[in-house]
């Protein structure tokens, strides 16, 4: 399958823990990555591999994999933490790269 | 650090070929990794369209490969996309990307973004 399937909205009180999940049968091959993207901006990588995290991305974000799901999770979440959530990983080819259809986080 | 900037028309006419260059900075095409263009429609989510490797190696998304050629040039340190025969559904956001493919093939850098129209 070359599909990740994202929830299209969640919301947190801000403070508190959310987590975004990304299912998808080439999980069980490949990592996701995992990309922040608010209004008119590029996404920005935020989680990548098992669970990493590139330079000046807060700790608050962690990232984990159970089976063919794939999770972000954000603990404490913060008012600038508001924005779309794109997940993304190779398809079960190798080949070919799929996104997730997005999930925007609203933080209450 | 590294830098991607997109660049070409941001008007294009149903049924001509949409061409976008990505020039890289801070880092030599040459000495490695996958560099990508993903696009975005108004309001939409994020679309892989093809990358390619430093050696010229493609890989297009099967939704698109009849439409789409990804070629590097890297006495330029430049990438480029060409989709032919366009029609509105490919106005979008266009986006270059490098792939850092050392271990989890994940985008790393992006460029900008750059609106492309497709209009008469």
């Amino acid at each position: 399958s070359s599909e990740l399937t994202q929830d299209p909205a969640v919301s947190v009180a801000l403070g508190q823990t959310v987590r975004i999940t990304c299912q998808g049968d080439s999980l069980r091959s490949y990592y996701a990555s995992w990309y922040q993207q608010k209004p008119g901006q590029a996404p920005v990588l935020v989680i990548y591999g098992k669970n990493n995290r590139p330079s000046g991305i807060p700790d608050r974000f962690s990232g984990s994999t159970s089976g063919n799901t794939a999770s972000l999770t954000i603990t404490g979440a913060q008012a600038e933490d508001e924005a779309d959530y794109y997940c993304n990983s190779r398809d079960s080819s190798g080949k070919h790269w799929v996104f997730g259809g997005g999930t925007k986080l609203t933080v209450l | 650090q590294v830098q991607l900037q997109e660049s070409g028309p941001g008007l294009v006419k149903p049924s001509e070929t949409l061409s976008l260059t990505c020039t890289v900075s801070g880092y030599s095409i040459s000495s490695g990794y996958y560099w990508g263009w993903i696009r975005q429609p108004p309001g939409k989510g994020l679309e892989w369209i093809g990358s390619i490797y430093h050696s010229g190696s493609t890989y297009y998304n099967p939704s698109l490969k009849s439409r789409v050629t990804i070629s590097v040039d890297t006495s330029k340190n430049q990438f480029s996309l060409k989709l032919s025969s366009v029609t509105a559904a490919d106005t979008a956001v266009y986006y270059c990307a490098r792939v850092d493919s050392s271990g989890y093939f994940h985008f790393d850098y992006w460029g900008q973004g750059t609106l492309v129209t497709v209009s008469s």
